[in-house]
């Protein structure tokens, strides 16, 4: 079992460019979960997702930020128009079903904009 | 609203020494509490969890934390610290009522072991 997959692992984009992140979430598990850590902070709940569907999207920006999980693959996190402020680590988890787990969680995507 | 307070930004212990990281929670109704911990350039590793039942949990690499009601505290305890334990450590709730599902993270306590 590989665990939740993230790619990239580093991401570099200028200003302006669009940023893509990836997660496939552990086999088994149906609930998708992305989250940001800015740097020496804790981290923060962007958005909640199952397959083609969007549970929770309380914490993410209502601008340039959006995510899908589709049926098939894996499920993406897009920034566009990408700003300085948007550099930070993007963690994507997982979880079975049901609320009594835990998450599994990637090792993450760092998105650095120059 | 759910939320989490990790009062120490650092927690400095001799290994051998037994280390004790605070986390107090609120939540409007009951708590499934976690507590997660990340070494440098990586991602979370699950540690415990408490759902229901017994109050003292124990988890991986010999940590355990102790759920109080009365006090909406989860404090991570080990008796006898190691170097290797070095990292930052996340407390974590989940309102059982939140159909979301979404856990809320602390702040973080870097821990720091000397030998």
């Amino acid at each position: 079992n590989a665990g939740v997959m993230q790619n990239p692992r580093h991401l570099v984009r200028r200003r302006g460019q669009e940023a893509r992140l990836r997660c496939s979430p552990m086999k088994g598990h149906s609930h998708v979960y992305w989250y940001r850590q800015l740097p020496e902070e804790g981290l923060k709940f962007m958005v909640y997702l199952q397959k083609e569907n969007i549970i929770d999207e309380s914490g993410m920006p209502k601008e340039r930020f959006s995510a899908e999980f589709p049926k098939e693959g894996p499920s993406i996190l897009r920034i566009q128009q990408v700003v300085r402020g948007d550099s930070a680590a993007y963690f994507c988890a997982s979880s079975p079903p049901g609320g009594t787990y835990g998450y599994t969680f990637g090792s993450g995507t760092r998105l650095t904009v120059v | 609203a759910q939320s989490v307070a990790q009062p120490e930004d650092q927690v400095n212990v001799a290994e051998g020494n037994p280390l004790t990281v605070k986390c107090t929670y609120s939540v409007s109704g009951n708590p499934y509490l976690f507590w997660y911990v990340q070494y440098p350039n990586r991602g979370l590793q699950f540690l415990l969890k408490y759902i229901t039942g017994d109050n003292l949990v124990k988890g991986s690499y010999g940590f355990e934390a102790e759920f109080n009601k009365s006090q909406t505290s989860f404090h991570l305890k080990k008796p006898s610290a190691l170097v290797s334990d070095s990292a930052l450590y996340f407390c974590a709730v989940r309102d059982i009522w939140d159909s979301s599902y979404k856990l809320i993270f602390g702040s973080g306590t870097r821990l720091l072991v000397r030998p």
